[in-house]
């Protein structure tokens, strides 16, 4: 079956630090993938999507993922995390099954940022 | 241009009401979507629609109902409130498949 996992649920920085959101995903062929993010109370925004090529993908807000088959991983990083980064970031694949497309999201990831 | 935009932004139901979440689109996006969103469970698939006159289930159908007369539009219906119903919806577009899904705004839904 088709899923997406996000091991950490709650994850804590300190402003300026390094990054990393990871994610892995289940889906026998290949993937189309994205992140998104939610800032509290507000809808979801595309960060980043993966449909083929570079497997180093960069998105808005000066983030970036890195597509490993080898590993059915798609892990999201920025280098230096501003406060304004504190949110809810959420993986998803899109799967085609029926003869229909369907995305699936993982669980999430909340943000905390320290400043 | 407008986006995805879903009406209402809040609402209270008493367990047993029905009601209607509307979502609308502009961008001639032939895929539609409705989630729910629940704390530590992502978002999960309720219905969607890949054309007009074209709807099918997601992951937790049960206790909603869709249609798509239009491309346009994808309204999301309660038949009968349920206190399990309490979650934020989310609908959200897209050109087909596997292009990247625009979001709506979301609608608060309580039902006590």
């Amino acid at each position: 079956a088709q899923s997406v996992t996000q091991p950490d649920i709650h994850i804590t920085v300190s402003e300026g630090a390094s990054l990393e959101l990871r994610c892995n995903y289940s889906y026998g062929a290949t993937p189309y993938l994205f992140w998104y993010v939610q800032s509290p109370g507000q809808g979801l925004q595309l960060l980043l999507k993966y449909f083929s090529g570079d497997t180093l993908v960069q998105g808005i807000k000066g983030f970036e993922a890195e597509f490993k088959r080898s590993q059915s991983s798609f892990n999201l990083r920025k280098p230096s995390v501003h406060w304004s980064d504190a949110a809810e970031y959420f993986c998803a694949v899109d799967t085609f099954s029926g003869g229909y497309n369907k995305l699936i999201f993982g669980a999430g990831t909340r943000l905390a940022v320290h400043p | 241009n407008a986006g995805v935009t879903q009406t209402p932004k809040f609402q209270v139901l008493k367990t047993g009401q029905s009601m209607t979440l509307q979502c609308a689109q502009d961008m001639n996006h032939e895929y539609m979507s409705w989630y729910r969103q629940d704390p530590g469970m992502g978002l999960r698939l309720i219905h969607y629609s890949v054309g007009a006159g074209i709807t099918d289930q997601g992951e937790v159908p049960n206790g909603y109902n869709v249609s798509r007369s239009t491309t346009e539009d994808f309204p999301l219906r309660l038949l009968s409130a349920a206190p399990s119903q309490t979650s934020v919806y989310f609908c959200a577009s897209s050109k087909t498949g596997g292009y990247g899904y625009t979001f709506g705004s979301g609608t608060r839904l309580t039902v006590v």
